[in-house]
């Protein structure tokens, strides 16, 4: 069955500093991939997404992602990080008709 | 572009009382929308698949007669909670599909219901 999975529930970086959260999935073919940040109280806005082409992929708000297919990765990074980014990050996949939501990663930045 | 818009954005019912939500593409056609629901600190639970002129596919385990769910038209979709009790409370996030792609969704604001 597809899964994604996002090992770290919570991470505290200090602001300025840079961030990588971590996103792996289970799939048989290579899925259509995706970083979404939500705010408390708020709707999801997509950060970046990777459908195919080039492995690094350019988002908004100075982050990046890259995809891995032998790892099975794409993980979310920033080179450094603004207290504005606090939030809950959530990886997502496209698979076979379906769409499937890690479950989350909530940043603190603390100054 | 691309932008989806719920309302309200929260409300609150009494227990028994029906609740509507509404889900709308503001600049482009969805044939597609999808609702999900979100508990505190948790991930986005997909609930029901929602197409233009046709019934709702629903998720094991969702009460379809209790969500309701209407797309009427290719900018607006709808979910009714009927006789809500409060473990009906909850976030409720929709999305809408923009295009050829299906999997590039666009996410709501989400409406935050309490039953009471």
């Amino acid at each position: 069955a597809q899964s994604v999975t996002q090992p770290d529930i919570h991470i505290t970086v200090s602001e300025g500093a840079s961030l990588e959260l971590r996103c792996n999935y289970s799939y048989g073919a290579t899925p259509y991939l995706f970083w979404y940040v939500q705010s408390p109280g708020q709707g999801l806005q997509l950060l970046l997404k990777y459908f195919s082409g080039d492995t690094l992929v350019q988002g908004i708000k100075g982050f990046e992602a890259e995809f891995k297919r032998s790892q099975s990765s794409f993980n979310l990074r920033k080179p450094s990080v603004h207290w504005s980014d606090a939030a809950e990050y959530f990886c997502a996949v496209g698979a076979g008709n379906q769409f499937y939501f890690g479950t989350g990663t909530s940043l603190t930045v603390i100054p | 572009g691309a932008v989806v818009s719920q309302h309200p954005s929260w409300v609150i019912c009494k227990s028994g009382t029906s609740v509507k939500i509404e889900c709308r593409s503001l600049d482009f056609q969805a044939t597609t929308m999808f609702w999900y629901r979100q508990f505190p600190k948790q991930s986005l639970m997909l609930m029901a698949t929602s197409n233009e002129g046709s019934k709702a596919t629903y998720e094991q385990g969702v009460e379809k007669d209790k969500f309701l769910i209407n797309h009427a038209s290719l900018t607006l979709s709808t979910l009714t909670v009927t006789s809500a009790h409060p473990e009906d409370s909850s976030f409720y996030i929709c999305s809408a599909v923009s295009g050829d792609i299906s999997y590039e969704q666009y996410f709501g604001p989400g409406t935050r219901l309490t039953v009471t």
